[in-house]
C-alpha cells in the first residue's frame, strides 16, 4: 500500500522562528510536491521536486524553501515563520510518468504561527 | 495556464447520480483533466483522469465533449460516504509546473 507520511499532523510556531515540515514517500516515486490549502482557495502549489536536489517553485514560493537530498524526503522550510503562513500543508508524490498523473497525498500538518 | 471554475457546493440524496461540472475555457491541447476527492483530515484521493470523450472506472464517469472546455465528473447512486470537496485539476501531461486546483465543490449527500 502506497504511503505518503507528514512528521507532525498539528504544529504551534512563533513568529519568526524557523519551521521545518517534513514529507517522506515510500513509493520511490521521483516527483514530490508541497501545496499549502486555505479555506475558499483549494490547494495552491508551493515547490515540487522532480529529482534528488532538483526543485522548481510553485504558484507561491514566497517565504518557504525546499529541501530534497533523498529520493523519499521532501522538506519545507519556512525561513521566518510569519502569522500569514498559518494553514494546511499538503505533501505528495507522483511516478514520473508522461501520461499519468495519480498524486498521492500525505495527511496534512496544520502550522499555526502565533 | 488553464483556471478551472467548479460549484461552490452541491447537496444530493442518497442513490441519486451527482453531477459536478469543472469549466476550463482556456484548456490546452495538451492538458488533461483530472479528479480528486478529499474527506475532513485527509490529503486529497485521485479518482479519475481523462484527455476527451469519456472515461469510466468502478468510481466515477468523466464526460469531456469536444471542445474540452468543460468537464464533468458523474458519481453513480451516491452514498453518505461520499460526501467530500471534489477538485478539478487541468494540467500539462508530465509537468507539475502547470499544476492548477480549482477551489473545489463541497458536495454534502443526505439521507
Amino acid at each position: 500500500d502506497v504511503k505518503v507520511t507528514q512528521s507532525s499532523r498539528y504544529l504551534v510556531k512563533r513568529t519568526g522562528e524557523k519551521v521545518f515540515l517534513e514529507c517522506v514517500q515510500d513509493m520511490d516515486h521521483e516527483n514530490m510536491f508541497w501545496y499549502r490549502q486555505d479555506p475558499g482557495l483549494g490547494l495552491r502549489l508551493i515547490y515540487f521536486s522532480y529529482d534528488v536536489k532538483m526543485k522548481e517553485k510553485g504558484d507561491i514560493p514566497e517565504g518557504y524553501s525546499v529541501s530534497r537530498e533523498k529520493k523519499e524526503r521532501f522538506s519545507l522550510i519556512l525561513e521566518s515563520a510569519s502569522t500569514n503562513q498559518t494553514s494546511m500543508y499538503l505533501c505528495a508524490s507522483r511516478e514520473r510518468t508522461g501520461e499519468w498523473d495519480e498524486q498521492y497525498f500525505g495527511p496534512g500538518t496544520r502550522l499555526t504561527v502565533t | 495556464l488553464a483556471k478551472t471554475t467548479q460549484p461552490i457546493s452541491m447537496d444530493s440524496y442518497e442513490g441519486q447520480e451527482v453531477n459536478i461540472t469543472c469549466s476550463h475555457n482556456n484548456i490546452a491541447t495538451n492538458d488533461y483533466i483530472t479528479w480528486y476527492q478529499q474527506f475532513p483530515s485527509q490529503g486529497p484521493r485521485f479518482i479519475i483522469q481523462g484527455y476527451k470523450t469519456k472515461v469510466t472506472n468502478e468510481v466515477a464517469s468523466l464526460f469531456i465533449p469536444a471542445d474540452r472546455k468543460s468537464s464533468t465528473l458523474s458519481l453513480p447512486r451516491v452514498s453518505l460516504s461520499d460526501t467530500a470537496v471534489y477538485y478539478c485539476l487541468v494540467a500539462v501531461s508530465g509537468s507539475a509546473r502547470q499544476l492548477t486546483f480549482g477551489s473545489g465543490t463541497q458536495l454534502t449527500v443526505l439521507p
